[in-house]
């Protein structure tokens, strides 16, 4: 039981350049998150997922997009890489929505530069 | 929409003592405040969380209590050990689909032996 799987680690994109993360989880969960990390904002959401086939804005989406063909992955793409989106960006799982007994599974991250 | 504030942004303590953390939250229709620990280097992790109609929750050297009234709620760690070093973030939410999960800025706690 792997939890939730992120890759790459590490990516270093030159601006304009487009990538994908790739989250995996495998604890049959139905809601899928996209967030970002930052120095001194906390961990903000960039898209999300309530199920298979469905995507949702999240507070920062602008510059991203996102896919949940398969219920245990969700797409993060970038189509034209910034300096801004350089960040560290964690995926998570839940079972339910943001509510009581359903915490949010984290996965290790994905630290990306963007020069 | 709901806006977490969090304080503050770094605490320092000896070991031993007890650490507490702030939030204010702006929404009073939120009723789910969870707390998350992120060690250096690794993922944020749920250590305790706190719905609405319960004031104060315990367990072990850690605590959350809740004032609804004034929109605020704290984490309190006891006893503190260097293990309990990290960014800790707190969050709210109505709790129900639709709507999310904000969270504070996070609070760097630095125990020292």
């Amino acid at each position: 039981n792997a939890g939730v799987t992120q890759t790459p680690k590490f990516r270093v994109l030159k601006t304009g350049q487009s990538m994908t993360l790739l989250c995996a989880q495998d604890m049959n969960h139905e809601y899928m998150y996209w967030y970002r990390q930052d120095p001194g904002m906390g961990l903000r959401l960039i898209h999300y997922s309530v199920g298979e086939g469905t995507t949702a804005k999240g507070e920062v989406p602008d510059g991203y997009n996102v896919s949940r063909l398969k219920k245990q992955n969700f797409l993060l793409g970038l189509e034209s890489a910034a300096p801004s989106q350089t960040s560290v960006y964690f995926c998570a799982s839940s079972f339910k929505g943001w509510t009581y007994n359903s915490p949010l599974h984290f996965g290790n991250g994905t630290r990306l530069t963007v020069t | 929409g709901e806006n977490v504030e969090q304080h503050p942004s770094t605490l320092s303590v000896q070991e031993g003592d007890s650490a507490v953390i702030k939030c204010t939250y702006s929404d009073s229709a939120s009723n789910y405040f969870p707390w998350y620990k992120q060690e250096l280097g690794k993922r944020p992790q749920l250590i305790i969380d706190i719905r609405s109609n319960v004031g104060e929750k315990k367990d072990q050297r850690i605590a959350v209590t809740l004032n609804k009234t004034a929109k605020h709620f704290s984490l309190h760690i006891t006893e503190t050990q260097p293990e309990d070093s990290a960014v800790y973030f707190c969050a709210a939410s109505k709790g129900e689909y639709g709507n999310k999960l904000v969270f504070g800025a996070g609070t760097i706690l630095r125990v020292k032996s």
